[in-house]
């Protein structure tokens, strides 16, 4: 099965809103990224995390290790938001990433 | 911000041909990898490398052949190329064992089709 797992697999949110993804993992990751690939193809960092919290805006994201899971939080989604989003949890010493299949998220007016 | 760059943007090849795909990143990190983007699949690694000289095999590696000339400079051959390498393709670069350890920056991908 899949080492890393994202929900939801597709998204819809109108404008303003709040959501939540999750990355859930069956390896022990010590640390997990976020990534947001726009209509453009482009891949932008969002987050590094250790086991905690970061914060960027309307962006926050989750990271426990104990639990093997992640969560990315936005809020009042804007139209710009819109892309797939991908989370790649590395375990320990391994600087080898092992990403999600993705979450595809459409914001719309 | 890493600067990672790629070459060609997109490549035409028939069933057999030989393609090289170039990466150079500008900020020395140690760290560089080929992904290969595919719908339904996400990002799969093909090789990585952490250091000239260095290979180190990915999850999907067979049909493909890696080499880390430099620090700054990482080749993915496609030798004998075959439809089901049709793909996007990405490189990327980390410093790993810094303050961000494996964050990741990726350049801005390859599209390669092969009849």
């Amino acid at each position: 099965g899949d080492k890393v797992k994202q929900s939801p697999s597709a998204l819809s949110l109108q404008e303003g809103t709040n959501s939540a993804l999750r990355c859930n993992f069956s390896i022990a990751a010590t640390t997990v990224q976020w990534f947001l690939q726009n209509p453009r193809g482009s891949l932008i960092n969002l987050f590094y995390l250790v086991p905690g919290t970061k914060e960027n805006g309307r962006l926050k994201s989750t990271f426990n290790s104990k639990e093997s899971y992640s969560t990315l939080h936005i809020r009042d989604a804007q139209l710009e938001d819109s892309g797939t989003y991908f989370c790649a949890a590395a375990p320990g010493g391994n600087y080898k990433p092992t990403f999600g299949k993705g979450t595809s998220l459409v914001v719309h007016p | 911000e890493a600067a990672v760059t790629q070459s060609p943007r997109n490549k035409v090849t028939v069933t057999g041909g030989n393609v090289t795909l170039s990466c150079r990143q500008t900020n020395s990190h140690n760290y560089m990898y080929w992904y290969r983007q595919d719908t339904g699949h996400g990002l799969r690694l093909i090789h990585y490398s952490y250091g000239a000289g260095n290979l180190q095999i990915g999850d999907v590696p067979d049909g493909y052949k890696a080499t880390r000339t430099t620090q700054e400079d990482f080749f993915l051959l496609l030798e004998l190329a075959s439809p089901s390498q049709t793909s996007l393709y990405f490189c990327a670069s980390s410093d790993a064992g810094g303050v961000n350890q494996d964050t990741q920056y990726f350049g801005p991908g390859t599209r390669l089709l092969v009849l």
